[in-house]
């Protein structure tokens, strides 16, 4: 348990679906993250919020659309996906500060198939 | 560029050690990381290392770190079969906004 939960943890959903991925961390950080995880490429850094600001939008389809109302949870809202969009997306949660080490907790992931 | 490339796969003996390896291209990094993935969960994170240090050790790891030829190993004594996971280097670029490079993952088999 690292105090990062994401719910569902498993969704299958059509392409023509409207869904959302739900995060929350119970540790009192300030930034989150959304990742993607798929078998063809590395952990892939989607979005950065920093108190509830995004400072990071790592060239990610509109198709998918980040929500933080506040800093313990973030939200990924997905409509009008592609088959190829099926991966694991993984949340994390960390410190804001800089010059310390830079330790990201991690969610458990929610396995998303779309069909 | 950000390219941290690991080996896909390792397969080692109970007890014996392991070892898996990491390069990366970016110098102004300063901490690296070193986090592990078991099978349906999350990352979490192992150990690290400063980038001005060449070596710590953790209890059963130890990090070694070669800031010229950008290699960054991990080495896990006495490997047990708990150890079975995958172990992705990762590292902070100087002019990143909370961003992490992860390399694409080692796949440590550990055989009874």
């Amino acid at each position: 348990e690292t105090g990062v939960t994401q719910t569902p943890r498993h969704l299958v959903m059509g392409m023509t679906n409207k869904k959302s991925l739900k995060c929350e961390q119970h540790l009192g950080h300030n930034a989150m993250y959304w990742y993607k995880q798929s078998a063809k490429k590395p952990l892939e850094l989607m979005f950065v919020y920093n108190f509830k600001e995004q400072t990071e939008n790592n060239s990610v389809p509109s198709r998918f659309s980040p929500e933080c109302p506040n800093s313990s949870h973030l939200f990924l809202h997905l409509h009008t996906l592609q088959p190829e969009d099926s991966a694991l997306y993984l949340c994390a949660s960390s410190q804001d500060s800089r010059g310390r080490v830079y330790e990201q907790y991690f969610g458990p992931g929610t396995r998303l198939t779309v069909t | 560029g950000e390219d941290v490339e690991q080996s896909l796969f390792l397969s080692v003996r109970e007890g014996d050690s392991s070892v898996i390896n990491c390069t990366y291209t970016d110098s102004s990094s300063t901490y690296l990381y070193w986090y592990k993935q078991e099978p349906g969960a999350g990352l979490q994170l192992l150990t690290y290392i400063f980038s001005n240090m060449d070596m710590k050790q953790d209890q059963r790891l130890t990090v070694l770190l070669n800031k010229k030829d950008k290699h960054l190993s991990l080495r896990i004594a006495d490997t047990q079969t708990g150890d079975s996971a995958i172990y992705f280097c990762a590292y902070e670029p100087m002019d990143s906004s909370y961003k992490l490079i992860f390399g694409s993952g080692t796949r440590l088999l550990v055989r009874p």
